[in-house]
């Protein structure tokens, strides 16, 4: 089944170090791939996708995903954590390309520590 | 605010009770989602309309649940006779009519069956 998973339940780091949220994707055709933040109790809010062109994608707040076609992969990354990037994540897939359905992992936990 | 609202932020019900949602898009946007969120899991899509067509609605969607966008602006998703696993939270999105186009969510319904 296509699909995108997200094989980490939770990412715990310290402030001011990397952090990567690994997304992974098993889909045919073009894979138009998303990231978005959850707050608690709060909607969706969208950070950066991928559509075509430079596999590296910059979004909000410093966050950036690479596309890798090889290994199937789009995690994000941000160089320095920040307490405030505490949040739930989620990936997700353009899952028809022509509806705009999204088809979304099952999230990611991610916590960073002063 | 020019974002999407949804209307109301909680719902609290008894079984058996109906109970109907709004959702306000961005005035610009030709496409509306509705998503549906339990607990500690991504979004799953419920149904969506290209302006005030309803044009795909998902599996998970039984005969008590009905959706309308009736002049292509406002959306409500009423549900019928409550049950307890309809408790979750509900999502409204929009986005404009292309390939790849970003969706943007509204804060949520949140809906406790009792």
């Amino acid at each position: 089944a296509q699909s995108v998973a997200q094989p980490e339940d939770q990412v715990n780091v310290a402030e001011g170090n990397p952090l990567t949220v690994k997304c992974t994707y098993s889909v045919s055709g073009n894979p138009y791939l998303f990231w978005y933040v959850q707050y608690p109790n709060r909607g969706l809010q969208f950070l950066l996708k991928y559509i075509t062109g430079d596999n590296l994608v910059k979004g909000s707040y410093g966050f950036e995903a690479e596309f890798n076609k090889s290994q199937t992969s789009f995690h994000l990354k941000k160089p320095s954590a920040l307490v405030s990037d505490s949040a739930l994540y989620f990936c997700a897939w353009d899952g028809s390309g022509n509806t705009g359905k999204l088809i979304f992992g099952q999230g990611t936990t991610l916590q960073v520590k002063p | 605010d020019t974002g999407v609202s949804q209307d109301p932020r909680h719902k609290i019900t008894k079984r058996g009770q109906n109970v109907t949602f709004r959702c306000d898009p961005i005035s610009e946007h030709n496409r509306l989602y509705w998503y549906r969120q339990t607990l500690g899991q991504g979004p799953e899509f419920l149904t969506y309309f290209q302006n005030e067509a309803q044009l795909e609605k998902s599996r998970l969607l039984s005969d008590r649940f009905s959706a309308e966008r009736p002049k292509g602006s406002f959306s409500t998703l009423e549900i019928q006779r409550t049950e307890q696993g309809d408790s979750a939270m509900y999502l409204c999105a929009s986005s404009l009519l292309a390939v790849g186009e970003t969706q943007y969510f509204g804060p949520g319904t949140r809906l406790l069956v009792l």
